[in-house]
C-alpha cells in the first residue's frame, strides 16, 4: 500500500491553457474523490466515482472541468482554458466503500496559473 | 446546508502548553459524521479522528483529545503538552450524504504554530 499518488506535485500554466493532473488511489479502494483547496481555506468537494461511474458533480465544477476515471482504477481532472481563479491545491481521495477511517487523502498538485 | 466554522484562525502557543481547537458545525441530518485532520506543510490530509453523530463520549488518543457535545454542536480538539511537531494547519469537517457515499464539508482551518 503505497498510498495516494498524485501528479504532478506542481503546475504552472499560462492562462487559456488546459492542464491534466493525475490520481493514482490505494489499489483496493472503489471511490475516488476530487476536492479543490485554495489559500487559506478548507478543501471543497469537486466531484465523486464509485468504480468508474461519476456519480456527483459539484457545481463548483464548471464547464471547462471534466474528471474520468477509465477502468475503475486511476483517475484525471482535466481544466480547460485555465483562469487565474483556477490556481488551488487540487486534492484527491479514496476510500473503501464503508471505511471507519475517513478518506486517505494524497497530497494534492498545486496548481497555478500567471 | 452543512457548515463548520473554526473561529480560530491562528493559534501560536510555547511548546509544552495546552491548546483547545475549536469547532462548531450545522447540519440538519440526524445522522452524520465529524472528522478532525491534519495538514503538514507538505500539504498532505492526515486523518486522525471520525466520531459517528450517536456516539457522544469523548476520546483519548496519547496527547489528544477530542470533545463531542451535541447540544452545543461542538467538537473541539485538545492536544495537551504541545510539541514542536504538532504544528500544522487542523481542519475539522462535517459528512454530508451524497449517492452512495459521504463528501466531506470542511472549516477554514485552524494553523497552530508550536514554539519551542
Amino acid at each position: 500500500d503505497t498510498g495516494v499518488s498524485q501528479d504532478p506535485r506542481h503546475k504552472i500554466t499560462k492562462r487559456g491553457q488546459n492542464v491534466t493532473f493525475r490520481c493514482d488511489p490505494i489499489s483496493e479502494h472503489n471511490r475516488l474523490y476530487w476536492y479543490r483547496q485554495t489559500l487559506g481555506q478548507g478543501p471543497e468537494f469537486l466531484t465523486y466515482f464509485q468504480n468508474e461511474a461519476q456519480l456527483e458533480k459539484s457545481r463548483l465544477l464548471s464547464d471547462r472541468f471534466s474528471a474520468e476515471r477509465p477502468k475503475g482504477s486511476f483517475s484525471t481532472l482535466e481544466i480547460q482554458r485555465t483562469e487565474q481563479g483556477d490556481s488551488a491545491m487540487y486534492l484527491c481521495a479514496s476510500s473503501l466503500s464503508d471505511s471507519l477511517y475517513g478518506y486517505t487523502f494524497g497530497s494534492g498538485t498545486r496548481l497555478t496559473v500567471v | 446546508a452543512q457548515k463548520v466554522t473554526q473561529a480560530q484562525t491562528e493559534i501560536s502557543v510555547v511548546e509544552k502548553e495546552d491548546v483547545t481547537l475549536d469547532c462548531v458545525y450545522e447540519t440538519r441530518d440526524t445522522t452524520y459524521y465529524l472528522f478532525w485532520y491534519k495538514q503538514p506543510p507538505s500539504g498532505e490530509l492526515v486523518f486522525l479522528i471520525r466520531r459517528n453523530s450517536f456516539d457522544e463520549q469523548n476520546e483519548i488518543s496519547g496527547r489528544y483529545s477530542w470533545n463531542f457535545q451535541k447540544s452545543t454542536s461542538s467538537f473541539n480538539f485538545t492536544i495537551t503538552a504541545s510539541q514542536v511537531v504538532d504544528s500544522a494547519v487542523y481542519f475539522c469537517a462535517l459528512s454530508e450524504a451524497i449517492q452512495g457515499a459521504q463528501k466531506l464539508v470542511f472549516g477554514q482551518g485552524t494553523r497552530l504554530t508550536i514554539n519551542p
